[in-house]
């Protein structure tokens, strides 16, 4: 079974520009997360999204944004980038069924994106 | 909200030595609890979970009880090899917050020979 797939891996973008990072869940998931790791905050959530829904919400600022289509892959964007959004991104997928509660998440390699 | 104290590193051991890293948690509803682990340039691996009070989680020779009365998971291994250096974090999910673990801020263990 294919595990979580992130694209790209790797990514360098100028200050004011926009980005859009791709995550493939594993199949028959329909949950996907997103994280954002840096060495001063940590892993951070951003969002959650479920059957093309976002279910819930971290407290970032609305330039970052994201959605899922209904093949349940997932996208994120963060639009005006500044440098402190220089991190590892992570997606994790999982099954997360409505009323059932947190299932374990899994999560791909991430994007490591530097912003100059 | 949720939130997680994780026991703070780095920890240096040597090979064979006995590992315990401590987490207690402040959670939402009846979360489920997990342990992942990050090797360098890698993302994030399911080490192991728990969903209900009193369960044991294990994996790899890592082990870590759901104490729901002292609101803790702690991970113990019996004998640490190398390859176990990584870094490790401990994650409750709110059974009310869909999709969210609350890291810790990781506990980076570093085994030498």
């Amino acid at each position: 079974k294919a595990g979580v797939t992130q694209t790209p891996r790797y990514l360098i973008k100028t200050r004011g520009q926009q980005v859009t990072l791709s995550c493939s869940p594993i199949s028959g998931h329909r949950s996907v997360s997103w994280y954002q790791q840096t060495p001063g905050q940590g892993l951070q959530f951003l969002f959650e999204y479920f059957s093309e829904t976002q279910r819930n919400k971290g407290n970032f600022p609305g330039r970052f944004s994201g959605r899922q289509f209904s093949n349940s892959r997932s996208e994120m964007n963060v639009s005006t980038l500044e440098l402190g959004d220089s991190a590892l991104y992570l997606c994790a997928s999982s099954l997360n069924a409505p009323r059932r509660g947190n299932t374990e998440a899994f999560f791909g390699q991430g994007t490591r994106l530097t912003v100059v | 909200g949720d939130s997680v104290t994780q026991m703070e590193g780095p920890v240096t051991l040597s090979e064979e030595a006995f590992l315990t890293i401590n987490c207690t948690y402040t959670a939402t509803g009846y979360p489920s609890l997990f342990w992942y682990v990050q090797y360098p340039g890698e993302g994030l691996q399911l080490l192991l979970k728990a969903t209900k009070a009193d369960d044991k989680g294990s994996n790899k020779g890592f082990e870590a009880t759901y104490r729901k009365e002292t609101t803790s998971f702690h991970l113990e291994k019996g004998s640490v090899q190398v390859s176990d250096s990584a870094v490790y974090f401990c994650a409750p999910a709110g059974g009310t917050s869909y999709g969210k673990l609350t890291f810790g801020q990781g506990t980076i263990l570093t085994v030498h020979p």
